[in-house]
């Protein structure tokens, strides 16, 4: 069973212009969740997504925004980046959106804004 | 608020010596708790996670974590580290709460082994 998939694996951004990152989860999972990785802040919740449509989202400016396909794919766009934004985003997905359900995570896209 | 402390950043063991991690956690109800192991530059790879029922539960690469609710602790333990474990460790702590579902992570530990 392929795990989840992001892409690309690296983004070379400047400052002000937008990147847009990639996730596939697991088949059957119907949950997708973005999380930043900043060097030393830890992981960083950004975006959940079920169903299509955006269930939760952590402490971020509107300008982190993303979206989820019908085939549970999931798009993460940041606009007008700026040099924080540098950061390991990993993707995760779950089968549903109980508590219950264990999450697993993507190899990750490295960001880095110049 | 829910959230998850590991205190110790960095800790450095022998290979073939134990380990022990700690995970302290904050929630007003029965938690989910998980432990993830992230290699450099990869995911998060999951080791075990605990729901209910036996408080001493076993993951994947010989590791073992043990569920103390009178001390808010999910620790992982291993009796003899391996080179290859050689990491970064993250406790999260899973909730539903008015309809939100959320992962609180805490900062990690990142692991070093000694030849």
């Amino acid at each position: 069973e392929a795990g989840v998939t992001q892409s690309p694996t690296h983004l070379i951004k400047t400052r002000g212009q937008q990147a847009t990152l990639r996730c596939s989860p697991i088949s059957g999972h119907t949950s997708v969740y973005w999380y930043q990785q900043a060097l030393g802040l830890g992981l960083q919740f950004l975006l959940w997504y079920d169903e299509g449509e955006e269930r939760n989202r952590g402490n971020f400016p509107p300008r982190f925004s993303g979206r989820q396909f019908p085939n549970y794919s999931s798009e993460l766009n940041v606009n007008a980046l700026e040099l924080e934004d540098s950061a390991l985003y990993l993707c995760a997905s779950s089968l549903g959106q109980a508590s219950t359900d264990t999450q697993y995570f993507g190899p990750g896209t490295r960001l880095t804004v110049l | 608020a829910q959230s998850v402390t590991q205190p110790d950043i960095h800790i450095t063991v022998s290979e073939g010596a134990s380990l022990e991690l700690r995970c302290n956690y904050s929630y007003g109800a029965t938690p989910y708790l998980f432990w993830y192991v992230q290699s450099p530059g990869q995911g998060l790879q999951l080791l075990l996670k605990y729901f209910s029922g036996d408080t001493l539960v076993q993951g994947i690469k010989g590791f073992e974590a043990e569920f103390k609710r009178s001390q808010s602790s999910f620790n992982l333990r291993k009796p003899s580290v391996h080179w290859s474990d050689a990491a970064e460790y993250f406790c999260a702590v899973g909730a539903a709460a008015s309809g939100t579902y959320k992962y609180i992570f805490g900062t990690g530990t990142r692991l070093k082994v000694l030849a």
